[in-house]
């Protein structure tokens, strides 16, 4: 069954430096996103992507992130500054169809992010 | 705030035990409810996504009921074995976002042998 794969699985950072989580969705799916899970609190949304641009996205998703699509295959998430509190399990999802009703979104296995 | 909260946090059920849990969410503007099984340092997986209330689905030894009018539903699993261990989510679409999902924080099942 495909997969979508996500790297590094874990990432350690200093506070202030960029970082860049890598994802290849499944190859049909046209629809992208971000979640990520701060320890011990809920998944969180934060930016779904459709078409070369966003679609939708949280207020946690300030100028400090970007999402972008480089080629056909790749779909990344940079952090320009990272912060203490952007420590968390960074998860790509991505779907068919985008909107439809019973659609499930697959999901990667995550990248652990610690910034120090 | 709209908020999906998930019962209990955490479970610890002997094996062949029946277990259920529960995630209580908006009634508004409801669009789809999903369950997600996530076992540690693996994807997500999606065990259902419904959409329309009274719905039930059954995936093997595991099923789930829902109800929208009151804004919940109802994960069960029937002789439940160790390899069922995992973090169960559910996760919430509401009609006004076109692509967010609004998740619980999750019920920990363990499955002793």
């Amino acid at each position: 069954e495909p997969e979508v794969t996500q790297t590094p699985s874990h990432q350690v950072t200093q506070m202030g430096q960029e970082v860049i989580l890598r994802c290849v969705p499944i190859s049909n799916h046209l629809y992208f996103y971000w979640y990520r899970q701060i320890l011990g609190q809920k998944v969180e949304f934060l930016v779904s992507f459709y078409n070369n641009e966003i679609s939708e996205k949280s207020e946690i998703f300030d100028d400090q992130f970007s999402v972008e699509r480089p080629d056909g295959s790749n779909f990344t998430l940079k952090i320009r500054s990272t912060k203490l509190e952007d420590s968390a399990m960074y998860f790509c999802a991505s779907s068919e169809r985008g909107r439809a009703t019973n659609e499930k979104l697959l999901f990667g296995s995550g990248t652990q992010l610690s910034v120090l | 705030i709209l908020n999906v909260e998930q019962s209990p946090q955490s479970l610890h059920v002997q094996e062949g035990d029946s277990t259920n849990f529960t995630c209580s969410f908006p009634s508004s503007n409801f669009y789809a409810l999903h369950w997600y099984r996530w076992e540690t340092a693996k994807s997500p997986e999606a065990l259902f996504v419904m959409t329309l209330n009274g719905d039930e689905k059954k995936k093997g030894r595991i099923s789930a009921t829902l109800n929208t009018k009151e804004g919940y539903s109802y994960l069960y699993i029937k002789g439940s074995q160790p390899e069922d261990s995992a973090t169960y989510l559910c996760a919430w679409k509401s009609g006004g976002s076109n692509y967010k999902l609004t998740f619980g924080k999750g019920t920990l099942l363990t499955v002793n042998p």
